[in-house]
């Protein structure tokens, strides 16, 4: 089974606002993934954690906060966002690092949109 | 940087075996090479995995050649479920990184 978990689906805040985007697995992955894809343009990487640590911030913006409380669930935390920030955010998760061969595995999205 | 090349988009019709072609030119001795579909407003998922040769699954088959700059992927007897974006980004030492993916349109 290959399945991660990302709620909510559809998510629609002020750019004063803050919420926070939720994804889990549970396939004893260890290493987990935020992304970000605008329409018709391919998916960026923004975060990997590896063994709950951060280990790559793709020098994307503070407004963006991630978290991993433990190895199955990853947050982003999200405060006074930009309507261009508006995109579909993919979390993801690999049995290791996403090295060498480990496959990623990616969950369906949450659909954000900024007002 | 995106570290692969593909067509931007490919017709085909129903029944017809598709490939597609993706060139990694500079791609690094620890890289595999992975293919993922994506549907519209659906996260990305995974097709096919492989370092050289072919491999093949119930879904599609990939060919690699010996100097491995580049990769085919083989989806037989297409029907129009099949129309999506398919990417093939490298995985090795640093994490996946999406090039711009071929769109695929098969016609009825």
């Amino acid at each position: 089974d290959t399945e991660v978990t990302q709620t909510p689906k559809h998510l629609v805040m002020g750019m004063t606002n803050k919420k926070s985007l939720k994804c889990e697995q549970h396939m004893g992955h260890r290493a987990m993934y935020w992304y970000k894809q605008k329409a018709k343009k391919p998916p960026e990487l923004m975060f990997v954690y590896s063994y709950e640590k951060l280990s790559i911030n793709e020098s994307v913006p503070s407004r963006f906060s991630p978290e991993c409380p433990n190895s199955s669930l990853l947050n982003l935390h999200l405060h006074a966002l930009q309507p261009e920030d508006s995109a579909l955010y993919l979390c993801a998760s690999s049995r290791k690092g996403a090295y060498s061969g480990n496959t990623i595995y990616f969950g369906e999205g949450s659909w954000l949109t900024v007002v | 940087l995106a570290k692969t090349t593909q067509p931007i988009s490919m017709d085909s019709y129903e029944g017809q075996e598709v490939n597609i072609t993706c060139s990694h030119n500079n791609i690094a001795t620890n890289d595999y090479i992975t293919w993922y579909q994506q549907f519209p407003s659906q996260g990305p998922r995974f097709i096919i995995q492989g370092y050289k040769t072919k491999v093949t699954n119930e879904v599609a088959s990939l060919f690699i050649p010996a100097d491995r700059k580049s990769s085919t992927l083989s989806l037989p007897r297409v029907s129009l479920s099949d129309t999506a974006v398919y990417y093939c980004p490298l995985s090795g030492n640093t994490p996946l990184v999406f090039g711009k993916g071929t769109r695929l349109s098969v016609i009825a």
